[in-house]
């Protein structure tokens, strides 16, 4: 099983600032026929189910603003909140698909400092 | 717009058998692969089950093969999840999920149910 690990486990962060958020895969989700990323990363606010935010590891959802952007390639992938705002306040997850079975980080939790 | 709507939740004893229904809307159900994913109470997200968009393929997470099945009927639009030989460390949120293709390989989950509790306790 591909392990996704994600760091860090928690971050509090002033509003306007930045949030960056590490996600590390113990093998390649780069599939090497089309060049593509199978790393997914997740939202989920307390009470609610996880909500795609980013998928292809850089692509937005539709409907996600674009403060959101995810980055990397292979095993190393980061998703970056440009300036947080209260409504990020959330657990954010990755997620490989480019294997069953799939597989998530253990989450990171984002805060308001 | 899709909906996934998740019921048969609830507490049974160690050893017993919950059968959980995933009732879907706003796509067409048969050209989407269906996946089950759980939460522990305070804890991250594992994935389960899938299945494909016709139901001859499924796969299992280790931790529920051979006790979990997944199945579907499409003329229900309805997915479903046969938990047997519950366990206590079953104990969960169990969502429903959407993908993003017919076959069950390299599926990204879309849209996602609200979730319905099981709880395995004595």
């Amino acid at each position: 099983d591909i392990v996704m690990t994600q760091s860090p486990d928690s971050l509090a962060v002033s509003l306007g600032e930045r949030a960056t958020i590490n996600c590390k895969s113990s093998q390649s989700v780069l599939y090497s026929s089309n060049n593509k990323n199978y790393l997914a990363w997740y939202q989920q606010k307390p009470g609610q189910p996880p909500k795609l935010l980013i998928y292809w590891a850089s692509t937005r959802e539709s409907g996600v603003p674009d403060r959101f952007s995810g980055s990397g390639s292979g095993t190393d992938f980061t998703l970056t909140i440009s300036s947080l705002q209260a409504a990020d306040v959330a657990v954010y997850y990755c997620q490989q698909y480019y294997t069953t079975p799939l597989t998530f980080g253990g989450g990171t939790k984002v805060e308001i400092k | 717009e899709v909906q996934l709507l998740e019921s048969g939740g609830g507490l049974d004893q160690p050893g017993g058998s919950l059968r959980l229904s995933c009732a879907a809307s706003g796509f067409t159900y048969s050209n989407y692969a269906m996946s089950w994913v759980r939460q522990a109470p305070g804890k991250g997200l594992e994935w389960v089950s899938g299945i494909s968009g016709l139901g001859d393929t499924t796969s299992y997470a280790d931790s529920v093969k051979g006790r979990f099945t997944i199945s579907r009927d499409n003329s229900k639009n309805t997915l479903y999840l046969q938990m047997n030989s519950l366990r206590a460390e079953d104990t969960a949120i169990y969502y429903c999920a959407k993908t993003t293709k017919q076959w069950l390989v390299s599926v990204l989950l879309d849209y996602w149910g609200q979730g319905t509790l099981v709880t395995v306790s004595s």
